[in-house]
């Protein structure tokens, strides 16, 4: 099955860019019909979807939450079968826990989440 | 954005006796199409990442017990625990994607009372 684990820094300075991957075993991130999403969680409150990528063996279409998007790019490897996410100019406001994961989807929008990566947590701080 | 409304945010249980979380959604997310409720819920343990538990409002994930079933439609939403075990205590989440951005509900906490 399908299994997704978060790699990188567990601390950013504000202003800077927050980079982390994802590698995907049990599946080729090419393969049509999966919506690769990011997730985070700041500590004690609840979740939120940040975006995904999808059609990667054709379009290799993007799709983010408005609330991120002007920060926000999430591309993919296919040769190290794992995708990214890159979220610029952060502050405190953007620390949290960060998830990966996997689903079906329609058009542009992914459906349930699963399977979840076991999370990495990025502290912004100086 | 749909806004997903969950209540309580925390309840108490005793081992054996049901428990019932709510979820209220700012639109119907029902499909009018194919007459699917774009729901699901997920499970959240201390230290785990989240797990889903339900889709379509009422579909149980494969492996996952029946004492755990959704029920609702169009914006009321209900997932209901018939007999609380220990292993249950966790956070719930609702998850709509019926339209982008998805959207969670804000979690509930249950607990062994």
């Amino acid at each position: 099955q399908v299994q997704l684990q978060e790699s990188g820094p567990g601390l950013v300075r504000p202003s800077e860019t927050l980079s982390l991957t994802c590698v995907v075993s049990g599946a080729s991130v090419s393969s049509g019909g999966f919506y690769w999403s990011w997730i985070r969680q700041p500590p004690g409150k609840g979740l939120e979807w940040i975006g995904c990528v999808y059609n990667i063996g054709s379009t290799g279409s993007t799709n983010y939450n408005p609330s991120l998007k002007s920060r926000v790019t999430i591309s993919v490897d296919t040769s190290k079968n794992q995708f990214s996410l890159k979220l610029n100019s952060v502050t405190a406001a953007d620390t949290a826990v960060y998830h990966c994961a996997s689903s079906t989807g329609r058009g542009n929008i992914p459906n349930w989440f699963d399977p979840w990566g076991q999370g990495s947590l990025v502290t912004v701080s100086s | 954005d749909i806004v997903m409304t969950q209540s309580p945010d925390s309840l108490a249980v005793s081992l054996g006796e049901r428990a019932t979380i709510n979820c209220k959604s700012s639109q119907s997310i029902l499909y009018n199409s194919n007459k699917m409720n774009y729901l699901a819920w997920h499970q959240q343990k201390p230290g785990q990442p989240p797990k889903v538990l339900i889709y379509w409002a009422s579909t149980r994930e494969s492996g996952v017990p029946d004492r755990f079933s959704g029920s609702g439609s169009g914006t009321d939403f209900t997932l209901t625990i018939s007999s609380l075990q220990a292993e249950d205590v966790a956070v719930y989440y609702c998850q709509q994607y019926y339209s982008s951005p998805l959207t969670f509900g804000g979690g509930t906490k249950v607990e062994i009372k």
